[in-house]
């Protein structure tokens, strides 16, 4: 059973428009919501993290906002540009000592200039 | 080295072989991870290491992977007698303290396996 669902599997987006990806959970004991962004041929590298004793946080140009209720998340890249192009991974973890992330699959985004 | 490092990047070995796969963490990162990422598949955790505690296997495929981590740093995965499917990319992790769940992993580059 997959416990984080990530959609699109790829994203195509024009220079200047939002990217948005999205994720939804099972668990949850899940407390720790992070996004990472891959590039090739380098390991994933952390973007941005939530809580969920927030809705929403935002660093630049990218935001992540949080619906428990639903179990969902959603990562958007506003003004998005080609170096955004990027593999990205939406993740989540347990509060609990030594539990590791469980990672979406992934979302491919391409931003054409 | 500021980040985590891992050796080779690249290994393309014959079905049936055995392979090693080296991970140095961040000086100081008690808490170490290795995942596998397949193609399309995502990040699938395989073990985890906390200090001197016995690791966590709960997530290795099978009996043919096993991983150590010596003097509660460098680790080695270790593939036996290697398959087809186990063709990936291997990721070590580690942070600074195993115990905050929202303490960031950092990632190596990873090591792209091929088994032919």
């Amino acid at each position: 059973q997959q416990q984080v669902k990530q959609s699109p599997q790829s994203l195509i987006v024009q220079k200047g428009g939002i990217s948005i990806i999205n994720c939804a959970y099972e668990n949850t004991a899940f407390d720790y919501f992070p996004w990472y962004q891959q590039f090739p041929g380098k390991g994933p590298a952390l973007l941005i993290a939530i809580r969920p004793d927030v809705s929403e946080k935002k660093e630049g140009r990218f935001t992540i906002s949080f619906n428990k209720s639903a179990k969902q998340f959603s990562l958007h890249i506003m003004d998005s540009q080609p170096g955004d192009s990027a593999t990205y991974f939406c993740a989540a973890r347990e509060d609990q000592a030594g539990t590791a992330l469980i990672f979406g699959k992934g979302t491919t985004l391409s931003v054409s200039s | 080295g500021a980040g985590v490092s891992q050796s080779p990047s690249n290994k393309v070995t014959e079905k049936g072989k055995d392979v090693e796969l080296r991970c140095d963490p961040i000086s100081g990162h008690t808490a170490l991870y290795w995942y596998r990422q397949s193609l399309g598949q995502g990040l699938e955790f395989l073990i985890y290491f906390q200090g001197n505690s016995a690791p966590d296997k709960s997530g290795l495929p099978s009996d043919r992977f096993s991983a150590e981590r010596t003097g509660g740093s460098v680790s080695t995965l270790t593939i036996q007698r290697t398959q087809q499917e186990d063709s990936a990319v291997y990721l070590c992790a580690s942070n600074r303290d195993g115990g905050t769940s929202t303490d960031t992993q950092y990632f190596g580059p990873g090591t792209r396996l091929t088994v032919l």
